[in-house]
């Protein structure tokens, strides 16, 4: 009954390949996001998503295409990875966008390492 | 642009101990301000939320704190255990999104 689940875990890869990373959350909420955090440990947010439609778009390569087919999933689609790429990317969900009251709970994590 | 600041950067303390970790944003334009905690190799899990309009949340041993106009924000934790060594992220909330800070790496030493 895992709030926001990610799949892979791990995902190590080569590059130039194509990958992708899937989310789901089952809290029932509004708002989907997906965070990159480098290997310095600072968390940067990359997309929002709510509702299915996108809201933010943080000057992040256009190598990176979210997709959300319902409100429940989100998934990033990497395409070309370089090695910059690697780092581990959280998914997050909150009930609404801008609720002062709402947090964000966060999945596990996708440890991505591009060799 | 949103920025936050943490200091320290890490913190070591023994057993018992009461201790400060702080945080400061440059836009006062928030809706809510976080802190996060964040075990190695996994996600965050939320402890606290302060809504703009607040002062203060208290939840156990944990209390924060939010000065909106100095764009200062605090988290108390007292009578530290071991089991609270963790990274600690303090998030602003504005703009549809959460900026966090770089966090503060807390070992508790028993």
């Amino acid at each position: 009954d895992t709030a926001v689940s990610q799949t892979p875990k791990y995902l190590v890869t080569q590059m130039g390949n194509d990958k992708s990373i899937k989310c789901e959350q089952n809290l029932g909420h509004d708002t989907m996001y997906w965070y990159k955090q480098d290997s310095k440990k600072f968390l940067k947010i990359m997309f929002s998503y709510n509702n299915k439609e996108l809201i933010i778009n943080e000057t992040v390569p256009n190598r990176f295409s979210p997709k959300s087919p319902d409100k429940a999933h989100l998934n990033l689609h990497i395409n070309s990875l370089e090695l910059g790429d690697s780092a581990v990317y959280f998914c997050a969900s909150s009930r609404h966008q801008t609720s002062g009251t709402d947090t964000q709970y966060f999945g596990p994590g996708t440890r991505l390492t591009v060799l | 642009k949103q920025e936050v600041t943490q200091i320290p950067a890490a913190l070591s303390v023994p057993e018992g101990e009461n201790l400060v970790l702080n945080c400061s944003f440059t836009d006062s334009a928030i809706y809510n301000l976080q802190w996060f905690r964040q075990d190695p190799g996994k996600g965050l899990t939320s402890l606290l939320l302060i809504q703009s309009s607040q002062r203060e949340q208290t939840s156990g041993r944990l209390n924060a704190s939010l000065d909106k106009s100095s764009g200062r924000s605090t988290l108390y934790i007292a009578a530290s255990q071991p089991g609270d060594s963790a990274t600690y992220l303090c998030a602003a909330g504005s703009n549809y999104k959460l900026t966090f800070g770089k966090g503060t790496l807390l070992t508790v030493n028993p």
